[in-house]
């Protein structure tokens, strides 16, 4: 199985910072990496997609990097509505896998 | 524009089987990898497996022995079934479909979850 690891698991931030969430693959995946946005008791809201293709309707403060084991996904300027926990997963494999995920938290 | 809606028993016993039904509404179940995915309460989410009218599948392989995956195109639906469950079957499941057909998994539709608890 190709682990993902998510870093940091919980990240404080205000409203107008610049975040980046890092994820690391335990080996490489290519540009196999899709980045989700949860709210409680939502289901998860597809953000980014192969690395660095930012999903149709995402505000473009949405940002993603990253080719073979290590991947960000930043947000340019936090807005109110971004308070919410963040998955990485990666396509690569047949077996998709998710990181354990960060909360970003006021 | 296409909408996924997941149902079936809230409940299940230990040592029964989960069955739960995704109805696609406002597009072809055709042409596309249908997943299912869980989270258990307070966790993370983890990959259950795909299914697609060709009657491919694929399965993670840590519930491979226990997963049964179908579609049924004349009712737009697929299907999951979970047997043997315990309470680590616990969770919220999804199903999803991926951004376009032939692909496998960058999930843009989502059903809304329902949760199964495992209870006697």
């Amino acid at each position: 199985d190709i682990q993902m690891t998510q870093s940091p698991s919980s990240l404080s931030a205000s409203v107008g910072d610049r975040v980046t969430f890092t994820c690391r693959a335990s080996q490489r995946i290519s540009n196999s990496l899709n980045w989700y946005q949860q709210k409680p008791g939502k289901a998860p809201n597809l953000l980014i997609y192969a690395a660095s293709n930012l999903q149709g309707g995402v505000p473009s403060r949405f940002s993603g990097s990253g080719f073979g084991t290590d991947f960000t996904l930043t947000i340019s300027s936090l807005q109110p509505e971004d308070f919410a926990t963040y998955y990485c997963q990666q396509t690569y494999s047949t077996l998709f896998t998710f990181g354990q995920g960060t909360k970003l938290e006021t | 524009q296409v909408q996924l809606q997941e149902s079936g028993p809230g409940l299940v016993k230990p040592s029964e089987t989960l069955s739960l039904t995704c109805t696609v509404s406002g597009g072809s179940i055709r042409s596309f990898y249908w997943s299912w995915i869980r989270q258990p309460p307070g966790k993370g989410l983890e990959w259950i497996g795909y299914t697609h009218t060709s009657e491919t599948t694929n399965y993670n392989p840590s519930l491979k022995s226990r997963v049964t995956m179908s579609v049924d195109t004349s009712k737009n639906q697929f299907s999951l079934k979970v047997s043997s469950v315990t309470a680590a079957d616990t969770a919220v499941y999804y199903c999803a479909r991926p951004i376009s057909m032939g692909t496998f998994g960058a999930f843009d539709i989502w059903g809304q979850g329902t949760m199964v608890t495992v209870s006697s």
